[in-house]
This record gives structure tokens, C-alpha cells and sequence, in this order.
């Protein structure tokens, strides 16, 4: 079966790193996304990785290793208001987006 | 970016009544809209695939009957809940595929529908 991974909760501190891993089995593939979701509103894009390496984009980064099965989101500097769940999705062989249960962000003053 | 609207944003109904939510892609031509329901602390569970001027692919236990879907345009896919009941409160989502099939990333800002 298809199936992703990730942490349902962490823990960080204002100003701080966090590294948010997701590790993935799908049939396919076909790229990486993360998104954000602030509790009640819909997810919000941040990145998509279908390539190895690292995609910075501002205070985020995104890296993925396709052979391993693993991506990870690195968010710096980390402020007040990325207190949010972050969505870990690949697209499989059919274009279908499989999500997995979201890692909850609690960031501490 | 892409922009995706989702109308309405919160919906209280009477049990038995029906609801109609409205996804519209503003910006680009959508030929393919996907609906998600999410109940609280949970991930996104995808109920159907609906593409323009076709029937939805349902997922597998997603009542067809209980939830309508119509692409009639490139721009506009609604999903009607009939016959509502307490337990189809959840807040449901629409995304809309953009012309670069690889970047679906544009969702309508939900529907947050109780059922009282």
C-alpha cells in the first residue's frame, strides 16, 4: 500500500531551527510537496521537490532523496506564526496527490 | 499564483437538507478539480476527482448519491451534499489542478460545514 510518514507533533523555539522529516512508500513517483495549514483554514503551497537536493526558498527549505524515500522541510529563524500543521504529499504514477497526517508545529517565545 | 475560490466558507443546515459548495479557478482554466474532506486533527482524505464536462471518479466509500459533483465548466466544479446528517460535518476542500500538471498546489480556502 501506499503510505507517508511524518512526526504528529514537534516542538521548537522562537527564533530557533526545526527540521521536519517525511518518509515516504507510493507507487510512483511523481515530486514532493509541502504545504502549510493553519488550524481552519485550507493548506497553503510551500514547495515541491521531484529532483535530489535542496530547494531553498527564503526561511524554508525543502530537501528530498528519492532513493531513500525521505524529504525533509527546514524552517529558520522560526517566528511566532509558523505555529501551523505542515502537510508532507507525493504525487504517485497516476498523478494523485497521497497525503500524509501532518506534523503539528508548536513554537515556543 | 493561481487563485481558487471556495464559496461558502462556513455552512450550518438542518439534518436532511442539502448543501452546495462552489469551487472557481479565477485566474486559469481548471480541467481537473479534486474535493477533500478533512475532520478535525486528521490529514486530507480525497473524495473525488472531477474533471470538466465528465462523471466524477469517486474514491472508494464515498457515496455517489450523497455527494453530487458537477464540472460543468473550466472554471466551476460544485459539490452538493444531499441529505445532510450530523455526521458529514467536516470541513471540506477543494483544489484545482493548474495548466502544469506537476504544480498542483492552488486550494479553495474551504468549507467549513456543520450539520445541526
Amino acid at each position: 500500500g501506499q503510505n507517508i510518514d511524518q512526526p504528529t507533533e514537534m516542538t521548537a523555539t522562537e527564533g530557533a531551527i526545526v527540521q521536519i522529516n517525511c518518509t515516504y512508500q507510493t507507487s510512483g513517483f511523481n515530486g514532493l510537496f509541502w504545504y502549510q495549514q493553519h488550524a481552519g483554514e485550507a493548506p497553503t503551497f510551500l514547495s515541491y521537490n521531484v529532483l535530489d537536493g535542496l530547494e531553498e526558498k527564503g526561511r524554508f527549505s525543502s530537501f528530498l532523496s528519492r532513493s531513500k524515500g525521505y524529504s525533509y522541510l527546514l524552517l529558520k529563524e522560526l517566528q511566532m506564526k509558523d505555529s501551523a500543521s505542515y502537510l508532507c504529499a507525493v504525487m504517485d504514477s497516476n498523478y494523485q496527490l497521497i497525503w500524509g497526517a501532518g506534523t503539528k508545529l508548536i513554537i515556543k517565545p | 499564483g493561481a487563485v481558487v475560490s471556495q464559496h461558502p466558507s462556513r455552512v450550518i443546515c438542518k439534518s436532511g437538507t442539502s448543501v452546495k459548495i462552489e469551487c472557481r479557478s479565477l485566474d486559469f482554466q481548471a480541467t481537473t478539480m479534486f474535493w477533500y474532506r478533512q475532520f478535525p486533527k486528521q490529514s486530507l482524505m480525497l473524495m473525488a476527482t472531477s474533471n470538466e464536462g465528465s462523471k466524477a471518479t469517486y474514491e472508494q466509500g464515498v457515496e455517489k448519491d450523497k455527494f453530487l459533483i458537477n464540472h460543468a465548466s473550466l472554471t466551476l466544479s460544485t459539490l452538493t451534499v444531499t441529505s445532510a446528517h450530523p455526521e458529514d460535518s467536516s470541513f471540506y476542500i477543494c483544489s484545482a489542478r493548474a495548466p502544469d500538471r506537476n504544480t498542483e498546489a492552488f486550494f479553495g480556502q474551504g468549507t467549513r460545514l456543520t450539520v445541526v
